[in-house]
């Protein structure tokens, strides 16, 4: 079966940096995506990877590994909107994409 | 402002009832997609459509149908609503059916009693 893994809750402090990781095990690869959630509202994306390595836009980076199945997420500079819900989300075979439950991400001042 | 739109934003009704849930697009994208997202579980699939004129059956499409009779509109039926339908809907839309790059709209709260 498809699977994706995701911690269900983190806490990080403002000003920080928190990394959220993902671990993938799906019917072919065509690509990992983040979006971020905000409570009540629709997710919205984030970041794209297809090859191995980093991804950086701005505060938000994201890498990959192919051969290990995993992804991570990371936010540096952490600032109180940042709280929401991120989703990692891979793109499988048959250009599905198949969801994790997302990581409920907590900031503190 | 270009996007999606869904419609109703919240809504309740009685088991039993038939409802559709209203999703339109100005973005003309290609693809276009019905998912519900219930509390610890991902977003699933329930239908999709990769053209105007073609649906296809996502990973929970049991008691939903879909049609696509154009590029903009695609709406969800619950032909006759039971409680464990009842959880947050988001339809979106991606510009092809081979990106994971989807754009959402701000989701219809259906609550079946």
């Amino acid at each position: 079966g498809q699977n994706i893994d995701q911690p269900t809750e983190m806490t990080a402090t403002e000003g920080a940096i928190v990394q959220i990781n993902c671990t993938y095990q799906t019917s072919g690869f065509n690509g990992l995506f983040w979006y971020q959630q905000h409570a009540g509202e629709a997710p919205t994306f984030l970041s794209y990877n297809v090859l191995d390595g980093l991804e950086e836009k701005g505060r938000f980076s994201s890498f990959l590994s192919r051969s290990k199945g995993y992804s991570y997420l990371l936010l540096k500079e952490l600032q109180m909107k940042d709280s929401a819900s991120y989703l990692c989300a891979v793109l499988d075979s048959n250009y599905q994409l198949i969801w994790g439950a997302g990581t409920k991400l907590i900031i503190k001042p | 402002i270009a996007g999606i739109t869904q419609a109703p934003t919240s809504q309740i009704l009685a088991a039993g009832r038939r409802m559709t849930l209203r999703c339109t697009q100005d973005m003309r994208h290609n693809a276009m997609y019905w998912y519900r997202q219930d509390l610890g579980l991902g977003l699933r699939l329930i239908h999709y459509s990769n053209t105007a004129g073609t649906t296809g059956k996502g990973e929970v499409p049991d008691g939903y149908s879909v049609s696509r009779a154009n590029t903009d509109d695609f709406p969800l039926t619950l032909a006759s609503a039971v409680p464990s339908q009842t959880s947050v809907y988001f339809c979106a839309s991606s510009e092809d059916p081979s990106t994971g790059e989807l754009f959402f709209g701000e989701g219809s709260r259906l609550t079946v009693l």
